[in-house]
């Protein structure tokens, strides 16, 4: 199975500012996903991370707020802007491969805006 | 559409004891259903999956049969231990590829 590596595991940041997360996996992969965990809430799909191209988005999240880059196969970013305390969550990095039914996840970064 | 429904916790059970943990999907054609586990500042670790009606998906002493009439796939274990105090989330992944999660049941074993 892919090891993916998420970074940072937690930060602390001011209202207003923005956090960039990075995610790296140690081998190529097909597909690369963003989800946020919000408090006591299951995990909601964010946006597909697209190589090379603009991420596809899902209802209710935009591009300006949420940012995604993916410059390779092996690596994406997910940038939270201009947080507000409502951004507070756990963000996750997923990947999944062709060929193989089940996702792989980061072991997440969990955000605070105070 | 598709969704996942999962009892709702928290679970606190004694070591040894039996666990069930009940999830249900609704979907559109045939889905492949997962346990995902996630332990404490952890992210998700897949547990078991069931890829097609009768599977039964098994690891670690944990077992989840997919049941396309009764549209379940609970979560079983005979004998838990302190070390499965987890957030376990049940999850469907429909034919457009899409993953969607249950809320999650956190249990939480006491020696």
């Amino acid at each position: 199975s892919a090891v993916i590596s998420q970074k940072p595991s937690r930060d602390i940041c001011q209202r207003g500012t923005s956090l960039t997360i990075q995610c790296q996996v140690d081998s190529q992969v097909t597909m690369m996903f963003w989800y946020r965990q919000q408090p006591g809430q299951s995990l909601t799909l964010i946006a597909t991370a697209n190589q090379g191209s603009e991420a596809t988005y899902e209802s209710g999240f935009v591009i300006d707020k949420f940012p995604i880059s993916r410059p390779n196969l092996t690596f994406s970013t997910l940038t939270v802007s201009n947080m507000s305390p409502e951004d507070s969550s756990i963000y996750l990095c997923s990947v999944e491969d062709s060929g193989r039914t089940e996702a792989f996840f980061g072991q997440g970064t969990r955000l605070t805006v105070v | 559409g598709n969704s996942v429904t999962q009892m709702e916790g928290p679970v606190t059970l004694s070591e040894e004891a039996f666990l069930t943990i009940n999830c249900t999907y609704t979907a559109t054609g045939y889905p492949s259903l997962f346990w995902y586990v996630q332990y404490p500042g952890e992210g998700l670790q897949l547990l078991l999956k069931a890829t097609k009606a009768d599977d039964k998906g098994s690891n670690k002493g944990f077992e989840a049969t997919y049941r396309k009439e009764t549209t379940s796939f609970h979560l079983e274990k005979g004998s838990v231990q302190v070390s499965d105090s987890a957030v376990y989330f049940c999850a469907l992944r429909s034919p457009g590829n899409q993953f969607y999660f249950g809320t999650g049941t956190s249990l939480t074993v006491i020696p």
